[in-house]
């Protein structure tokens, strides 16, 4: 569906701690899923990415977990770091054959020094 | 590797001017193109896909006639926004793939509209 609102959700943690972001997703036929990081004015970058077949993935610091039955995402980041300070965005392939990507609405994280 | 560039980076233009955006795959050639919008503390959302030498495919509420999209070459496409007004001021985002789930996203292009 579309995103609406002005206002990003906001998690603000201290430097060192663990951080994790939530994402609902709103199709159950999705196959594959993508967390994003977007820095101010940047376009997304890529974090990690889970296949339907899986339910647990972790990269560098980064874990993503899928819980079909809810169809929830989440993105667990180890030890954050100002650097991690962004915006999160998962991101679901719709699985059309068509490759496109329907975003999430984001969650902005703030991490303090 | 999977570097995609867009051009310019920001631009300003006159309410009714037309504006062209670039999209490139630098050391890749992309089956396919996306262009997303993005407006401020907003998601991104995906406008249109595009195929190398077929016509694009529009999202629903996206008006074909003022957004113009040309995927010349596997490695280039274009957004031009015609006629532009300052509702369409926004941050316009290419990303492009290779046969895979995969998109490699641009760095974006701020468009203001005066």
């Amino acid at each position: 569906g579309e995103s609406v609102g002005l206002h990003l959700p906001t998690l603000s943690v201290q430097e060192g701690d663990n951080s994790i972001i939530n994402c609902a997703y709103s199709n159950s036929a999705s196959d594959y899923f993508i967390w994003y990081k977007q820095e101010s004015g940047k376009g997304p970058q890529f974090i990690i990415d889970i296949r339907s077949n899986m339910d647990k993935r972790q990269g560098q610091r980064v874990t993503v977990l899928l819980n079909k039955t809810v169809k929830h995402l989440s993105l667990q980041i180890a030890a954050t770091q100002p650097g991690d300070s962004a915006v999160y965005f998962c991101a679901e392939n719709d699985n059309t054959g068509f490759q496109k990507l329907v975003f999430g609405t984001g969650t902005r994280l703030l991490v303090s020094p | 590797g999977a570097v995609v560039s867009q051009h310019p980076s920001w631009v300003i233009c006159k309410s009714g001017t037309s504006v062209k955006i670039e999209c490139r795959s630098l050391d890749f050639q992309a089956t396919t193109m996306f262009w997303y919008r993005q407006f401020p503390k907003q998601s991104l959302m995906l406008m249109a896909t595009s195929n190398e030498g077929s016509k694009a495919t529009y999202e629903q509420g996206v008006e074909k006639d003022k957004f113009l999209i040309n995927h010349a070459s596997l490695t280039l496409s274009t957004l031009t926004v015609t006629s532009a007004h300052p509702e369409d001021s926004s941050f316009y985002i290419c990303s492009a793939s290779v046969l895979s789930d995969e998109q490699y996203f641009g760095p974006g292009t701020r468009l203001t509209v005066t």
